[in-house]
């Protein structure tokens, strides 16, 4: 069965410390993973896509197959980080729906 | 652009009642997803519209149901109200072959 798990509902770190959100999935397939960050009274919306590779905002993500997992890395939180974090999967095909994980509210202590 | 809008905003209705919600896609996409989004929950898929059809559904029931139109905006409908119907209906649009969604800000649905 298709899931997305994040572990930590709650995630609590100081500015200027590393911060790693963890997502963990299962798919019979090939999926396409990604994180999605919702700021205070603000919409949905896409910070990072693994296939893409890329450094948003300072973070990053890699996807490890081995352990299913896709998590999210900052090595330096900033305050504005703090918000709440959606990792989700989708297949690679065109069309495939995309399940979310719970969520993780991440707040960076000043 | 706006990206993606969706209206109302907030709604209140009674159980039983029925209510549909609506959608503009951003520009140039053409596949639009539901997602229904309970408090302290992700976002949970409903369905997905392509080309005016339904083309994924998840584990919602009949009541839910939708539509497409020819310029690619939807419509969200829910027949027979139930208290736990309550929550945060998301839009989402998604760019021509490609696999990330856009999301709107969401209607805010509350069944008393």
């Amino acid at each position: 069965a298709q899931r997305v798990t994040q572990p930590e509902k709650l995630l609590s770190v100081f500015k200027g410390a590393p911060v790693e959100l963890k997502c963990n999935y299962s798919y019979s397939g090939s999926p396409e993973l990604f994180w999605y960050v919702q700021y205070s009274r603000q919409r949905l919306q896409l910070l990072l896509r693994h296939i893409s590779r890329e450094s948003i905002k300072g973070f990053t993500a890699d996807l490890n197959k081995g352990e299913t997992s896709f998590h999210l890395k900052k090595p330096f939180a900033q305050e504005e980080d703090s918000a709440m974090y959606y990792c989700a999967l989708s297949g690679v095909s065109r069309g495939n729906q995309f399940y979310f994980g719970t969520g993780t509210s991440l707040t960076v202590i000043p | 652009d706006a990206g993606v809008t969706q209206s109302p905003t907030h709604l209140i209705k009674t159980r039983g009642q029925q209510v549909t919600l609506r959608c503009s896609p951003k520009s140039g996409h053409d596949t639009v997803s539901w997602y229904q989004q309970a408090l302290g929950q992700g976002p949970q898929f409903i369905f997905q519209y392509y080309e005016e059809e339904e083309r994924q559904r998840g584990n919602f029931p009949d009541r839910f149901s939708g539509h497409q139109f020819p310029n690619y905006s939807s419509e969200l409908n829910v027949n027979a109200l139930l208290l736990g119907d309550s929550a945060l209906y998301l839009c989402a649009s998604s760019p021509q072959n490609r696999a990330e969604q856009y999301f709107g800000p969401g209607t805010r649905l509350t069944v008393t």
